[in-house]
């Protein structure tokens, strides 16, 4: 079974511009949840999706939106780039009900 | 107060060691107890959850919880070189995955 796949893995944006990240869950998954990795923060929630509706949301501002697709791909975006949006962004997917997520290789994103 | 915190290390071990991986948390209501591993460069991976009080093992690695005490650790026996790595500890406050910013672990050969 195909894990989880997120594109593009690698991106170099300019402030002010906006960004669309892709997630596709493993077969059968249909929660998808979005995180950013950055070393001075560590790993922080960004929001889940399940069955195409925002289940939970962290602690980030408007600028950063996603939405999830019926076929439970979901697509992260962050409008008005900011230089601190640069990290590593991180999807994980996982069977309704389940707590165990698995991560998807990550997209880096650059702001320069 | 940050809601999971572990030593950043690098903590240092001797192959053939047990590594001993700490982690606090601030929520008493968080009732999911998580263990990731991450390699540099890599995305994290699951190893170990626990939701009891006790102790859970699985091959080398024993994940131990204290909800008194608000305290997970993460035992892997037997160290290897390829343990070297991250270890981010998590926990489900809310249906949010909160997690820790991990402890660096060096296994030496």
């Amino acid at each position: 079974k195909a894990g989880v796949t997120q594109t593009p893995r690698y991106l170099i944006k300019t402030r002010g511009q906006q960004v669309t990240l892709s997630c596709s869950p493993i077969s059968g998954h249909r929660s998808v949840s979005w995180y950013q990795q950055t070393p001075g923060q560590g790993l922080q929630f960004l929001f889940e999706y399940f069955s195409e509706t925002q289940r939970n949301k962290g602690n980030f501002p408007g600028r950063f939106s996603g939405r999830q697709f019926s076929n439970s791909r979901s697509e992260m975006n962050v409008s008005t780039l900011e230089l601190g949006d640069s990290a590593l962004y991180l999807c994980a997917s996982s069977l309704a009900g389940s707590e165990t997520q698995y991560f998807g290789p990550g997209t880096r994103l650059l702001v320069l | 107060q940050k809601e999971v915190e572990q030593n950043s290390g690098p903590l240092s071990v001797p192959e053939g060691a047990i590594a001993s991986l700490n982690c606090t948390y601030s929520d008493r209501g968080s009732q999911s107890f998580f263990w990731y591993r991450q390699y540099s460069g890599k995305s994290p991976e699951l190893i170990m959850f626990i939701y009891s009080n006790g102790d859970k093992e699985d091959g080398r690695f024993t994940a131990q919880l204290n909800k008194a005490s608000q305290y997970v650790s993460l035992l892997i026996r037997d160290s290897q070189p390829s343990d070297s790595a991250t270890y981010l500890c998590a926990v489900n406050r809310d249906d949010k995955i909160i997690f820790g910013k991990g402890t660096r672990l060096h296994i030496l050969p």
